[in-house]
């Protein structure tokens, strides 16, 4: 079965503050995806990366970066110098491949992790 | 930009009524979800779409819930007899298959609130 598990539930910093959330995933296919998504507190889920099984490259985004590490099982998300503006619920989510017929794409979500940045 | 919209934003409403949300899916996505977000349980996935047809629907409650496509522009949450259990944010979110997966891209939910 797929799984994907957030044990940070909350993490609160300061301004400027590194930080890294952390996301590890279950899954027996060779073949998947992850993604992160950002849910502020105005609501809505925001899409911020995909990334399938097969490329492990780190990838960076402004302060944004992520870490894929396949012998962990893992896709932490770092953020870079934070700012108030970050203060979101993030949420790691796996999807299996598919492409016709039985594919489902369905995305399961880890529980999110609050981050609160302190000003 | 393109962007889901989900209609209506906040709905209250009795026990017992009937409840319709509407989601209109960025233009030329084929695939369309709906989700429901509690405190107690997080995101769900309640059903989904590819070109209009229910590929899963098993995340829904069958005797009071439907979810249909009337056509690619519109999709719709029907929830007949509404609960207070049903109170939760509803989600749409539609995307392309592209490369083996899909990347799905929310709406802004609407709350529903059934007193």
């Amino acid at each position: 079965a797929q799984k994907v598990t957030q044990a940070q539930t909350e993490i609160s910093v300061v301004e400027k503050e590194d930080v890294t959330l952390d996301c590890v995933y279950e899954t027996r296919d060779t073949t998947y995806y992850l993604f992160w998504y950002k849910q502020p507190p105005s609501g809505e889920l925001v899409f911020l990366i995909r990334r399938n099984s097969f490329d492990e490259q780190n990838e960076i985004s402004g302060r944004y970066s992520w870490n894929f590490q396949k012998s962990t099982s893992s896709f932490n998300f770092t953020i870079t110098a934070s700012q108030v503006v970050d203060s979101a619920v993030y949420f790691c989510a796996l999807s299996e491949a598919g492409y016709y017929g039985g594919a489902t794409n369905k995305l399961i979500f880890g529980t999110g992790t609050l981050l609160a940045v302190q000003p | 930009d393109a962007r889901v919209t989900q209609t209506p934003r906040d709905k209250v409403t009795e026990m017992g009524q009937e409840v319709t949300m509407r989601c209109q899916p960025i233009l030329g996505h084929n695939t369309v979800f709906w989700y429901r977000q509690t405190m107690m349980q997080g995101l769900e996935l309640l059903a989904y779409f590819r070109n209009r047809a229910p590929l899963d629907d098993s995340g829904m409650p069958k005797d009071r819930f439907s979810a249909e496509m009337p056509d690619a522009t519109l999709a719709t949450l029907k929830i007949q007899p509404s609960e207070p259990r049903d109170s939760a944010v509803y989600f749409c979110a539609s995307g392309q298959l592209t490369g083996g997966a899909v990347t799905q891209y929310f709406g802004p939910g609407t709350r529903l609130l059934v007193l």
